[in-house]
């Protein structure tokens, strides 16, 4: 099974900050690696799919890349509505799909 | 307007079994394949299960195998999942999701709001 880390785990940071979160495969998953922000008690919403695609909708401070193992979801002026937790998820075994555990970013 | 619905959370007890709807409107359902995600209070998502379109192929999470089953019905727009023998460690919020599947990449989106299934006695 392909095993998906992210570090932090939290982080606190201020509006106007730039914000890198990242997520590691256990092997390679070429582009195959999405992202997604959820706010509490609110279903996970899309923000990044194949790595560096932005979904539709998305402001475009968020931007993400990578391949292989690793991979980056960045924020690049954070804002007020951002504070959430992102979840990255690999579709490269799609007999298993697996997300990270999730990094929380609040408020400095 | 994409929307999916969920029904049919509640509290039950271990060993007991539950049966989740996922009410699907505003696209083509029967050109999709849709997942059940899942979320233990406090934790973090973890896939549970998915189903072609046409429900030929079916595949489940290790931890789930042989007790729940996904199924739909196109004809209803509507996605499904039979839960049997549940544990506390199912007590969870379930979510339905739409796959969307572009040059070999799939995602998921959008995220039904979520029903609440509590394992206990």
């Amino acid at each position: 099974d392909i095993q998906m880390t992210q570090s932090p785990s939290s982080l606190s940071a201020s509006v106007g900050d730039r914000v890198t979160i990242t997520c590691r495969a256990s092997q390679s998953i070429s582009s195959y690696l999405n992202w997604y922000q959820q706010k509490p008690g609110k279903a996970p919403k899309l923000l990044i799919y194949a790595a560096s695609s932005l979904q539709s909708g998305v402001p475009s401070r968020f931007s993400g890349s990578g391949s292989g193992t690793d991979f980056t979801l960045t924020i690049s002026s954070l804002q007020p509505e951002d504070f959430a937790t992102y979840y990255c998820q690999q579709s490269y075994s799609t007999l298993l799909f697996t997300f990270g555990p999730g990094t929380k970013v609040d408020i400095k | 307007e994409v929307q999916l619905v969920e029904s049919g959370g509640g509290l039950v007890k271990p060993g007991g079994s539950l049966r989740l709807s996922c009410a699907a409107s505003g696209f083509t359902f029967s050109s999709y394949s849709m997942n059940w995600v899942r979320q233990a209070p406090g934790k973090g998502l973890e896939w549970v299960s998915s189903i072609s379109s046409s429900s030929s192929y079916i595949y489940y999470a290790d931890s789930v195998k042989g007790r729940f089953t996904i199924s739909r019905d196109n004809a209803k727009n509507s996605l499904y999942l039979q839960m049997n023998s549940l544990r506390a460690e199912d007590t969870a919020v379930y979510y339905c999701a739409r796959d969307i599947n572009w040059n070999f990449s799939r995602w998921f989106d959008p995220w039904g709001q979520g029903t609440l299934v509590t394992v206990s006695s």
